[in-house]
């Protein structure tokens, strides 16, 4: 069973615009949900991360908007730059979990 | 600080064979995990040691071991390697047990089994 979905698969944006990308997950136990960004040839690292005691969380041009009652979170990239290309993952836990979930990942490439 | 460290970072294996990946943390974390990388798939959880002394399953354990060997060393094992054990390979570590700690992952080491 898929504990987390993610789409879409891989995303094309044009320097300047905003980058979407969307997680559902199905489990109400979920209370912590990550998202880590990848480099290619590196590992995944924490971009940014939120609880469901909030609905948004910005962190300069990244934003989680999180849907508690859809159980769905989405990462947006405002003004999205070349730098940004890479994979992004979202996660799910819970503080009795011993370990995150992942989703499949969203290869994003932003256009000079 | 080299945060996580992985060896190898390539290796070719024909189907059979086994090797050991090695990994190592100088962060005092307290948590360990194998993860393995596909395409479409994401990435998987195969082992975690939650603290030196203890290791438990992830998703995707059959075909594998672990070792915890000291807090900052945790190796997996593949003891006679497949095909479908083709993949990029990380470790990973996290200050204590539970989702809320963030991981911090290693290079990664991409096997290919034939």
């Amino acid at each position: 069973q898929q504990q987390v979905k993610q789409s879409p698969q891989s995303l094309i944006v044009q320097k300047g615009g905003i980058s979407i990308i969307n997680c559902a997950y199905e489990n109400t136990a979920f209370d912590y949900f990550p998202w880590y960004q990848q480099f290619p040839g590196k590992g995944p690292a924490l971009l940014i991360a939120i609880r469901p005691d909030v609905s948004e969380k910005k962190e300069g041009r990244f934003t989680i908007s999180f849907n508690k009652s859809a159980k769905q979170f989405s990462l947006h990239i405002m003004d999205s730059q070349p730098g940004d290309s890479a994979t992004y993952f979202c996660a799910v836990s819970s503080g009795s979990a011993r370990q995150l979930t992942f989703g499949s990942g969203t290869q994003l490439t932003v256009l000079p | 600080n080299a945060g996580v460290t992985q060896t190898p970072k390539f290796q070719v294996l024909k189907t059979g064979q086994s090797m050991t990946l090695q990994c190592a943390q100088d962060m005092n974390h307290n948590s360990m995990y194998w993860y393995r990388q596909d395409p479409g798939m994401g990435l998987r959880l195969i082992y975690y040691s939650a603290s030196e002394g203890t290791t438990d399953k992830g998703e995707v354990p059959n075909g594998y071991n672990v070792s915890r060997l000291n807090k900052r060393e945790f190796s997996l094992r593949l003891e006679s390697a497949a095909p479908s054990q083709t993949s990029v390979y990380f470790c990973a570590s996290s200050e204590g047990q539970g989702g809320f700690y963030e991981q911090y992952f290693g290079p990664g080491t991409r096997l290919t089994v034939t």
